[in-house]
């Protein structure tokens, strides 16, 4: 069926390194897709959020990358951090309406060496 | 901070017993979610509601019941617990047109 999922359960990088988090997703009718950040023992966090009728859009240290050619969804974080250390998930709205019905994918945890 | 409380935080009960879980905003938002999360699978939605006695069903509404009568508070039942619904249970809120879903901190429920 169709899902919204991540290549990768987990990554560990070293702290100060920039870290790619992808995110695959199967309906092309999806047109808003969302980053969240959950610390343990939290709820998930929102980080950035882009629509289909962009490629790219950057935060604070982060970019969201979309390219819907291959449905592909990828985040990245400069200069990662320990603080960084969370599970990330991406997610998508499926229905393409003002309802918000997200989709979301398992995550994937992300571990920050010193 | 998005203004949603959850309780409660933690709750251990037994199979066959009823329960409640509540879901309170300050921000007037008319979309509420809830949700919940287990391992290999993610966050999946049980009902949401687009406002005061308007709810429906997400992808795994069964065994679950949720009421709305007022913007505030949104409730989620479980009538008959069950050991399959342990889990951690998550409200949402939707912010603006955007669609953007804030999370509350979750309520940690153990049924034995």
């Amino acid at each position: 069926g169709e899902s919204v999922g991540l290549h990768l359960p987990t990554l560990s990088v070293q702290e100060g390194d920039n870290s790619i988090i992808n995110c695959a997703y199967s309906n092309s009718a999806s047109d808003y897709f969302i980053w969240y950040k959950q610390e343990s023992g939290k709820g998930p966090q929102f980080i950035i959020d882009i629509r289909s009728n962009m490629d790219k859009r950057q935060g604070q240290r982060v970019t969201v990358l979309l390219n819907k050619t291959v449905k592909h969804l990828s985040l990245q974080i400069a200069a990662t951090q320990p603080g960084d250390s969370a599970v990330y998930f991406c997610a998508e709205n499926r229905y393409g309406g003002s309802q918000g019905n997200l989709i979301f994918g398992k995550g994937t945890k992300l571990s920050v060496k010193p | 901070d998005a203004g949603i409380t959850q309780s409660p935080r933690h709750k251990v009960t037994e199979t066959g017993t009823p329960v409640t879980l509540r879901c309170h905003q300050t921000e007037n938002h008319r979309y509420m979610y809830w949700y919940r999360q287990d391992p290999g699978h993610g966050l999946r939605l049980i009902h949401y509601s687009y406002g005061v006695k308007d709810t429906d069903k997400g992808e795994v509404s069964d065994g679950y019941s949720v009421s709305r009568s007022k913007t505030e508070d949104f409730l989620l039942t479980l009538e008959s617990a069950t050991s399959s619904q342990t889990s951690v249970y998550f409200c949402a809120i939707s912010v603006g047109r955007t669609d953007t879903q804030h999370f509350g901190d979750g309520t940690r429920l153990s049924i034995l």
